[in-house]
Protein backbone atom coordinates (compact mmCIF):
# COMPACT_ATOMS: atom_id res chain seq x y z
CA UNK A 1 0.00 0.00 0.00
CA UNK A 2 1.53 3.15 -1.03
CA UNK A 3 0.98 5.37 2.08
CA UNK A 4 1.09 9.11 0.46
CA UNK A 5 -0.03 9.03 -3.55
CA UNK A 6 -0.47 11.58 -5.77
CA UNK A 7 -2.11 11.60 -9.34
CA UNK A 8 -0.89 11.74 -12.05
CA UNK A 9 2.48 11.52 -11.94
CA UNK A 10 3.07 13.60 -15.31
CA UNK A 11 1.22 16.18 -16.61
CA UNK A 12 1.84 18.21 -19.77
CA UNK A 13 -0.42 20.87 -20.38
CA UNK A 14 -1.04 24.38 -22.37
CA UNK A 15 -0.72 27.45 -21.21
CA UNK A 16 -4.06 29.44 -19.77
CA UNK A 17 -5.55 25.32 -18.71
CA UNK A 18 -6.72 24.47 -15.71
CA UNK A 19 -5.31 20.98 -13.84
CA UNK A 20 -5.89 19.32 -10.78
CA UNK A 21 -3.34 17.30 -9.12
CA UNK A 22 -4.63 14.58 -6.04
CA UNK A 23 -3.44 13.62 -3.47
CA UNK A 24 -4.29 10.65 -0.77
CA UNK A 25 -2.51 9.57 2.20
CA UNK A 26 -3.38 5.96 4.22
CA UNK A 27 -1.33 6.49 7.04
CA UNK A 28 -3.92 8.60 9.61
CA UNK A 29 -2.34 12.03 9.83
CA UNK A 30 -3.69 14.85 10.59
CA UNK A 31 -1.73 17.00 8.45
CA UNK A 32 -1.05 17.21 4.80
CA UNK A 33 1.33 19.70 2.50
CA UNK A 34 2.27 20.92 -0.75
CA UNK A 35 5.52 21.79 -1.57
CA UNK A 36 6.85 22.44 -5.08
CA UNK A 37 10.38 22.17 -6.17
CA UNK A 38 11.67 23.83 -9.00
CA UNK A 39 14.43 23.17 -11.55
CA UNK A 40 17.07 23.72 -9.51
CA UNK A 41 15.33 21.54 -6.84
CA UNK A 42 14.81 23.92 -4.72
CA UNK A 43 11.68 22.46 -2.25
CA UNK A 44 8.84 25.28 -1.06
CA UNK A 45 6.09 24.57 1.08
CA UNK A 46 2.98 26.34 -0.40
CA UNK A 47 0.27 24.82 1.55
CA UNK A 48 -1.03 23.05 4.95
CA UNK A 49 -3.89 21.35 6.08
CA UNK A 50 -4.50 20.17 9.60
CA UNK A 51 -8.17 18.27 9.76
CA UNK A 52 -9.26 19.59 6.67
CA UNK A 53 -8.45 23.17 8.15
CA UNK A 54 -6.00 25.37 5.91
CA UNK A 55 -2.96 26.48 8.56
CA UNK A 56 -0.33 27.17 6.15
CA UNK A 57 -0.49 29.55 3.24
CA UNK A 58 2.52 30.59 2.45
CA UNK A 59 2.48 33.36 -0.63
CA UNK A 60 1.66 31.78 -3.75
CA UNK A 61 -0.66 32.94 -7.06
CA UNK A 62 -3.79 32.73 -6.04
CA UNK A 63 -4.26 30.50 -9.07
CA UNK A 64 -3.52 27.65 -7.03
CA UNK A 65 -6.36 26.65 -4.71
CA UNK A 66 -5.59 23.87 -2.35
CA UNK A 67 -9.23 21.45 -1.09
CA UNK A 68 -9.12 19.10 1.31
CA UNK A 69 -12.34 17.23 1.67
CA UNK A 70 -11.38 15.25 4.76
CA UNK A 71 -8.17 14.66 6.04
CA UNK A 72 -6.94 12.05 4.30
CA UNK A 73 -7.25 13.78 0.53
CA UNK A 74 -5.68 17.30 -0.45
CA UNK A 75 -5.96 18.14 -3.54
CA UNK A 76 -4.48 21.09 -5.67
CA UNK A 77 -6.55 23.00 -8.25
CA UNK A 78 -4.28 25.57 -10.49
CA UNK A 79 -6.24 27.61 -12.45
CA UNK A 80 -4.60 29.78 -15.78
CA UNK A 81 -1.51 27.66 -16.29
CA UNK A 82 1.71 29.91 -17.05
CA UNK A 83 4.96 28.50 -18.17
CA UNK A 84 6.19 29.00 -14.76
CA UNK A 85 4.24 26.77 -12.70
CA UNK A 86 5.97 24.04 -14.44
CA UNK A 87 7.63 22.11 -11.76
CA UNK A 88 7.22 19.13 -9.57
CA UNK A 89 4.90 19.44 -6.85
CA UNK A 90 5.19 17.19 -4.24
CA UNK A 91 2.05 15.96 -1.47
CA UNK A 92 3.32 15.23 2.00
CA UNK A 93 1.85 14.02 5.81
CA UNK A 94 2.76 14.35 9.07
CA UNK A 95 1.40 13.40 12.16
CA UNK A 96 0.15 16.84 13.74
CA UNK A 97 0.75 20.16 13.38
CA UNK A 98 2.66 20.85 15.80
CA UNK A 99 6.24 20.08 14.53
CA UNK A 100 6.44 17.53 12.30
CA UNK A 101 6.59 15.11 14.99
CA UNK A 102 8.53 11.94 12.53
CA UNK A 103 9.07 13.79 9.82
CA UNK A 104 7.10 14.35 6.68
CA UNK A 105 5.45 11.53 4.64
CA UNK A 106 6.50 12.29 0.48
CA UNK A 107 4.36 11.51 -2.27
CA UNK A 108 6.56 10.38 -5.48
CA UNK A 109 5.50 13.61 -7.11
CA UNK A 110 3.70 15.38 -9.67
CA UNK A 111 6.15 16.39 -12.82
CA UNK A 112 4.26 19.49 -14.53
CA UNK A 113 5.51 21.07 -17.50
CA UNK A 114 3.20 24.12 -19.30
CA UNK A 115 4.11 24.35 -22.63
CA UNK B 1 14.75 34.22 9.40
CA UNK B 2 14.87 30.87 9.56
CA UNK B 3 16.81 29.19 7.13
CA UNK B 4 18.82 25.67 6.57
CA UNK B 5 22.29 25.90 4.57
CA UNK B 6 23.69 23.35 2.04
CA UNK B 7 26.99 24.86 1.21
CA UNK B 8 28.12 21.88 -1.15
CA UNK B 9 25.58 22.31 -4.31
CA UNK B 10 27.67 19.19 -5.74
CA UNK B 11 29.81 16.41 -4.22
CA UNK B 12 31.50 13.79 -5.77
CA UNK B 13 33.24 10.53 -3.92
CA UNK B 14 34.46 7.60 -5.10
CA UNK B 15 32.77 4.49 -4.21
CA UNK B 16 33.84 3.16 -0.56
CA UNK B 17 35.17 6.12 0.19
CA UNK B 18 33.96 7.86 3.26
CA UNK B 19 31.06 10.78 2.91
CA UNK B 20 30.26 14.14 4.81
CA UNK B 21 27.41 16.45 3.71
CA UNK B 22 27.53 19.72 5.28
CA UNK B 23 24.22 21.55 6.65
CA UNK B 24 23.65 24.77 8.73
CA UNK B 25 20.93 26.09 10.67
CA UNK B 26 19.69 29.45 11.69
CA UNK B 27 16.92 29.18 14.26
CA UNK B 28 15.71 30.69 17.45
CA UNK B 29 15.90 27.58 19.49
CA UNK B 30 17.21 24.45 18.65
CA UNK B 31 14.94 22.90 15.87
CA UNK B 32 13.77 19.47 14.90
CA UNK B 33 16.29 18.27 12.47
CA UNK B 34 15.99 16.05 9.22
CA UNK B 35 17.92 14.60 6.49
CA UNK B 36 15.87 13.36 3.08
CA UNK B 37 17.32 11.78 0.37
CA UNK B 38 15.84 12.12 -3.61
CA UNK B 39 17.03 9.62 -5.75
CA UNK B 40 16.13 10.56 -9.58
CA UNK B 41 12.38 11.07 -10.12
CA UNK B 42 11.56 9.64 -6.87
CA UNK B 43 9.90 11.57 -3.80
CA UNK B 44 11.69 12.29 -0.86
CA UNK B 45 12.74 9.51 1.57
CA UNK B 46 13.50 10.59 5.42
CA UNK B 47 16.78 8.98 6.48
CA UNK B 48 17.34 10.12 10.16
CA UNK B 49 15.78 12.43 12.45
CA UNK B 50 17.02 14.79 15.47
CA UNK B 51 15.14 15.83 18.01
CA UNK B 52 17.13 15.94 21.78
CA UNK B 53 19.16 13.84 23.35
CA UNK B 54 21.99 12.13 22.16
CA UNK B 55 24.06 14.18 19.31
CA UNK B 56 24.83 11.35 17.29
CA UNK B 57 22.03 10.06 15.59
CA UNK B 58 21.35 7.06 13.52
CA UNK B 59 19.70 6.53 10.51
CA UNK B 60 18.79 3.93 7.36
CA UNK B 61 21.26 2.43 5.09
CA UNK B 62 24.05 2.85 7.02
CA UNK B 63 23.75 6.97 7.24
CA UNK B 64 24.25 9.02 10.41
CA UNK B 65 24.36 12.52 11.76
CA UNK B 66 25.64 14.54 14.38
CA UNK B 67 24.27 17.93 16.05
CA UNK B 68 26.17 20.09 17.45
CA UNK B 69 24.94 23.39 18.58
CA UNK B 70 27.91 25.14 19.03
CA UNK B 71 28.43 25.24 15.29
CA UNK B 72 24.54 25.15 14.35
CA UNK B 73 25.38 21.95 12.41
CA UNK B 74 24.38 18.85 11.49
CA UNK B 75 26.14 17.15 9.28
CA UNK B 76 25.28 13.49 7.49
CA UNK B 77 28.12 11.06 7.38
CA UNK B 78 28.56 7.49 5.78
CA UNK B 79 31.83 5.45 6.44
CA UNK B 80 31.71 3.70 2.95
CA UNK B 81 29.28 5.14 0.02
CA UNK B 82 27.96 2.43 -2.23
CA UNK B 83 26.90 3.44 -6.07
CA UNK B 84 23.23 3.66 -4.73
CA UNK B 85 23.95 6.31 -2.60
CA UNK B 86 23.94 8.69 -5.36
CA UNK B 87 20.98 10.85 -5.19
CA UNK B 88 20.15 13.82 -4.31
CA UNK B 89 20.32 14.81 -0.07
CA UNK B 90 18.27 17.19 1.97
CA UNK B 91 18.71 18.85 4.95
CA UNK B 92 15.79 20.26 6.38
CA UNK B 93 14.70 22.18 10.00
CA UNK B 94 11.53 22.67 11.31
CA UNK B 95 10.35 25.29 14.48
CA UNK B 96 7.64 27.24 15.83
CA UNK B 97 6.44 27.84 12.68
CA UNK B 98 5.04 24.00 12.52
CA UNK B 99 6.99 23.75 8.66
CA UNK B 100 9.62 22.21 7.19
CA UNK B 101 11.78 24.57 5.86
CA UNK B 102 14.58 22.77 3.51
CA UNK B 103 18.31 23.04 2.44
CA UNK B 104 18.85 23.86 -1.42
CA UNK B 105 20.34 20.18 -1.45
CA UNK B 106 23.58 18.53 -2.48
CA UNK B 107 23.79 16.10 -5.46
CA UNK B 108 25.85 13.22 -4.74
CA UNK B 109 28.23 11.48 -7.48
CA UNK B 110 29.56 8.08 -6.62
CA UNK B 111 32.11 6.99 -8.54
CA UNK B 112 33.20 3.62 -9.93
Amino acid sequence: DTAVSQTPKYLVTQMGNDKSIKCEQNLGHDTMYWYKQDSKKFLKIMFSYNNKELIINETVPNRFSPKSPDKAHLNLHINSLELGDSAVYFCASSQGPVGPGDGYTFGSGTRLTVV
Amino acid sequence: AQSVTQPDIHITVSEGASLELRCNYSYGATPYLFWYVQSPGQGLQLLLKYFSGDTLVQGIKGFEAEFKRSQSSFNLRKPSVHWSDAAEYFCAASGSARQLTFGSGTQLTVLP
